[in-house]
């Protein structure tokens, strides 16, 4: 079993839609959950950080966080074309480190 | 915001050869980094974490005699990759912890063996 695991997609959207992607993780002594956006050909680049259950606002994205069924999501409102990329969930192991799922690729259509 | 960066962004070696890539934190002291390999259309594969002033400590089924990693001060680490070979041809990114647990990313070093 993998310890994340996403849906590998593609997820496609229609412009201004909201993007819904899922991760779902197998060590239930996780604490820290983070997901990184990847332009193709470029690093990750973090953008949302959780560590409570619940929801986390920041500008159009939500990151949702749910310790008993071990599910970590992100919400991307108003979803424009510059968002097309791959997101990867990331759980924060011992020695921080941290496990990334393969990651979902997004689509953004006009 | 906390700056990773890595040099060189892409480099061609001869099979045999040995290359160096550095990564270095710009705004901030590092005692650890972590470096990180992905090939074409997989995730990032965690290969070894760096430790200012001690040796690095290795992933299972990661060579460190072929992956010399030195991280000599707070702002440096260097992975070399020995006797590099065709299949070695990856894209290796460097990161750094922040604040909370937040690690941030270099912008990469794409690497091709021929």
């Amino acid at each position: 079993q993998k310890e994340v695991e996403q849906n590998s997609g593609p997820l496609s959207v229609p412009e201004g839609a909201i993007a819904s992607l899922n991760c779902t993780y197998s060590d239930r002594g996780s604490q820290s959950f983070f997901w990184y956006r990847q332009y193709s050909g470029k690093s990750p680049e973090l953008i949302m950080s959780i560590y409570s259950n619940g929801d986390k606002e920041d500008g159009r994205f939500t990151a949702q966080l749910n310790k008993a069924s071990q599910y970590v999501s992100l919400l991307i409102r108003d979803s424009q074309p510059s968002d097309s990329a791959t997101y990867l969930c990331a759980v924060k192991g011992g020695g921080n480190k941290l496990t990334f799922g393969t990651g979902t690729q997004l689509k953004v259509e006009l | 915001g906390a700056v990773v960066s890595q040099h060189p962004s892409w480099v061609i070696c001869k099979s045999g050869t040995s290359v160096k890539i550095e990564c270095r934190s710009l705004d901030f002291q590092a005692t650890t980094m972590f470096w990180y390999r992905q090939f074409p259309k997989q995730s990032l594969m965690l290969m070894a974490t760096s430790n200012e002033g001690s040796k690095a400590t290795y992933e299972q089924g990661v060579e460190k005699d072929k992956f010399l990693i030195n991280h000599a001060s707070l702002t440096l680490s260097t992975l070399t990759v020995t006797s590099a070979h065709p299949e070695d041809s990856s894209f290796y990114i460097c990161s750094a912890p922040v604040k909370l647990y937040e690690q941030y990313f270099g912008p990469g070093t794409r690497l091709t063996v021929t």
